[in-house]
């Protein structure tokens, strides 16, 4: 298996302009998610799905946001319209549905950096 | 907010010597991991240990958990100068499927 795959590995864009990520999780990994990594506040986790429906979206900052999952084998994470703040590596993981105790499998990270 | 706290933020020892990082949450836990992540990467997933458990072994990694005092500490026997990276502890609060990862300990291992 290749991992969890994410695309691009780095974009820099505009203020205002749209954004999307991508991410492929393992295949037969019934959970993924997204996490926001910046200095100052560590690792968030921004959203989650189980069996491609979103459980929990708690974290996502504001509407700027959405995340989608139209089948198990990919999801997105949109940002639009972007601002500097938003800079920051985004991970993308997955995990098996055996149990919380499984452990996650991170995807490379998209740096983002907004102008 | 995040669960769990690591303790220290950063960690330099000469290659050989043994490493300890300490980690501290608030709520009950279902489990407690551990993860590496090297400058630039993701994270990889280290190690994970229950709620009803109190050690945990994996090669030059040894675990330990103290659910009356919400603390768990990772352990790097002989360490490497490769052991140089992050070190972060997450948990799963019970009742959730939600993993927090705390702020990490920067380990840096001198050849």
């Amino acid at each position: 298996d290749a991992g969890v795959i994410q695309s691009p590995r780095h974009e820099v864009t505009e203020m205002g302009q749209e954004v999307t990520l991508r991410c492929k999780p393992i295949s037969g990994h019934d959970y993924l998610f997204w996490y926001r990594q910046t200095m100052m506040r560590g690792l968030e986790l921004l959203i989650y799905f189980n069996n491609n429906v979103p459980i929990d979206d708690s974290g996502m900052p504001e509407d700027r946001f959405s995340a989608k999952m139209p089948n198990a084998s990919f999801s997105t994470l949109k940002i639009q319209p972007s601002e500097p703040r938003d800079s920051a590596v985004y991970f993308c993981a997955s995990s098996p549905s055996t149990g919380q105790g499984a452990g996650y499998t991170f995807g490379s990270g998209t740096r983002l950096t907004v102008v | 907010s995040q669960q769990g706290e690591e303790d220290p933020q950063a960690l330099s020892i000469q290659e050989g010597e043994n490493a300890t990082m300490n980690c501290s949450y608030k709520t009950s836990i279902n489990n407690l991991q551990w993860y590496r992540q090297n400058s630039g990467r993701g994270l990889v997933h280290l190690i994970l240990i229950r709620s009803n458990e109190r050690e945990k072994h994996s090669g030059r990694l040894r675990v330990t958990l103290d659910t009356s005092k919400k603390s768990s500490s990772l352990l790097i026997t002989a360490s490497r100068a490769a052991d140089t990276a992050s070190y972060f502890c997450a948990t799963d609060a019970t009742g959730g499927f939600k993993t927090i990862f705390g702020a990490g300990t920067r380990l840096f291992v001198k050849a």
